[in-house]
């Protein structure tokens, strides 16, 4: 069964700095999915990624998926405390599959 | 707002009694997910609906069920509660076609079994 590996475990860095969450799969992703969650809250959406070495942003946050489709980074510019949370990366085996997550990466943004 | 509400927010129940959690997808998603999110832990599926019928199932025992209703709303329910199903419920919806297509979470039940 796929299982995905996110590191850090948690990261807390000063506002205004950059910061990078990965995502290791230890099969060939399909769909890879990053997920923002407040604690105790519901998963919100934030990016998909399919084909190898595509990218996408959204405001200050960029993922990435390589090549190889087994990687996945998430990158925050310029952090500020309204980006602190977990973040999620979930992955689906096909096309209408549910989801496999890692266990996430809890983040604090510190003014 | 995902569009996808659950209730209720917060539960708490004693081993072995019954809970039924509700979930109401977003507006024409056929495709309904079950989550079960422990503590410090990512979401686990435990089932999926399509069409009111169950069509995937995780590595859950039968004392958890589920329904999809004609509107597409859903139900999960737990028998025989287990201290250890103590968890945030999660369900997510989606429309179900020929392509990725991206789920929505609701914002989750709090179930806390003594």
């Amino acid at each position: 069964s796929q299982e995905l590996e996110q590191s850090p475990q948690s990261l807390i860095v000063q506002e205004g700095k950059n910061l990078t969450i990965n995502c290791t799969s230890s099969k060939t992703l399909y769909g890879l999915y990053w997920y923002k969650q407040k604690y105790g809250e519901g998963l919100i959406f934030l990016m998909m990624l399919q084909k190898g070495g595509e990218e996408k942003s959204h405001e200050k946050i960029t993922a990435k998926l390589d090549e190889k489709k087994q990687q996945s980074s998430l990158h925050i510019t310029a952090s500020q405390p309204s980006h602190a949370g977990i973040y999620l990366c979930g992955a689906g085996r096909s096309g209408n599959t549910p989801l496999v997550f890692g266990k996430g990466t809890r983040l604090s943004v510190i003014a | 707002e995902t569009g996808v509400t659950q209730s209720p927010t917060h539960l708490i129940k004693t081993r072995g009694q019954q809970v039924t959690l509700r979930c109401s997808s977003q507006s024409g998603h056929n495709t309904v997910s079950w989550y079960q999110q422990a503590l410090g832990q990512g979401p686990q599926f435990i089932f999926q609906y399509y069409r009111e019928e169950e069509n995937g199932r995780g590595n859950f025992p039968p004392r958890f069920s589920g329904l999809q209703f004609p509107n597409y709303s859903s139900e999960l329910n737990v028998n025989a509660l287990e201290l250890d199903d103590s968890a945030l419920y999660l369900c997510a919806s989606r429309r179900q076609g020929g392509v990725q297509e991206t789920q929505y979470f609701g914002p989750g039940t709090r179930l806390l079994v003594l």
